[in-house]
């Protein structure tokens, strides 16, 4: 059965600093794999997905995400880190169509 | 309007009352979900349509009961429910189900408040 775990319910860095989220998937199939963000009080919005081709998939508002088959992880970066990126980050997996499991979910805060 | 909508935004109910969440999709989707979103928890699919029919039930209770009159409009009629129930329910539509691949876009949620 596939699954997904986000490392760190809650991750805080300073504006300007590296942003890490780390996400490992359990797939006993090719995966497809998603980011999305939520911002307080709005639904999910799609950063990015990595279907098939290049593992290094780049996404909105500067995040990139790397899939890595032999760790089984698609960490979510972004170089340098803005006000506006504090919300809550969800990983997910698709094994087929219409079913998405999403990760417990990772809150970003931003310091000044 | 655009995208996906949904209303209203915020409820509240009573544990005997009747009340109904409303999707409406903008995108010329013919797949729609509803998902429960609960404090620290993962996000739970409840239902899964596909031109109207439903495709997944994923072991939802019968007080939750979802109508998917036409490919752009989705229910969830609330009954009898529980303060556990309490959460924000999202509901999101994607071109096709078919294909692990298709991008579902959500919309703002209804956040439910049981008492």
């Amino acid at each position: 059965a596939q699954s997904v775990t986000q490392l760190g319910s809650h991750v805080s860095v300073s504006e300007g600093a590296l942003v890490l989220l780390r996400c490992n998937y359990s797939s006993s199939v090719p995966p497809y794999l998603f980011w999305y963000v939520q911002y307080p009080n709005q639904g999910l919005q799609l950063l990015l997905k990595y279907t098939t081709g290049a593992t290094l998939v780049k996404g909105i508002n500067g995040f990139e995400a790397e899939f890595k088959k032999s760790e089984t992880s698609f960490h979510l970066t972004k170089p340098s880190a803005h006000m506006s990126d504090a919300a809550e980050y969800f990983c997910a997996v698709s094994p087929w169509g219409g079913k998405l499991i999403f990760g417990q979910g990772t809150e970003l805060s931003v310091k000044p | 309007e655009t995208g996906v909508t949904q209303t209203p935004r915020h409820l509240v109910m009573g544990m005997t009352n009747k009340k109904s969440l409303k999707c409406e999709q903008h995108l010329g989707h013919n797949a729609m979900y509803w998902y429960k979103q609960s404090a620290k928890k993962p996000l739970e699919l409840m239902f899964v349509y596909s031109l109207e029919e439903r495709v997944e039930n994923n072991s939802v209770p019968s007080r939750f009961s979802p109508e998917c009159p036409n490919s752009s409009h989705l229910f969830l009629h609330l009954h009898t429910l529980q303060p556990e129930d309490s959460a924000l329910y999202l509901c999101a539509s994607s071109l096709r189900l078919a294909g692990a691949e298709e991008t579902q876009y959500f919309g703002p949620g209804t956040r439910l408040l049981v008492l």
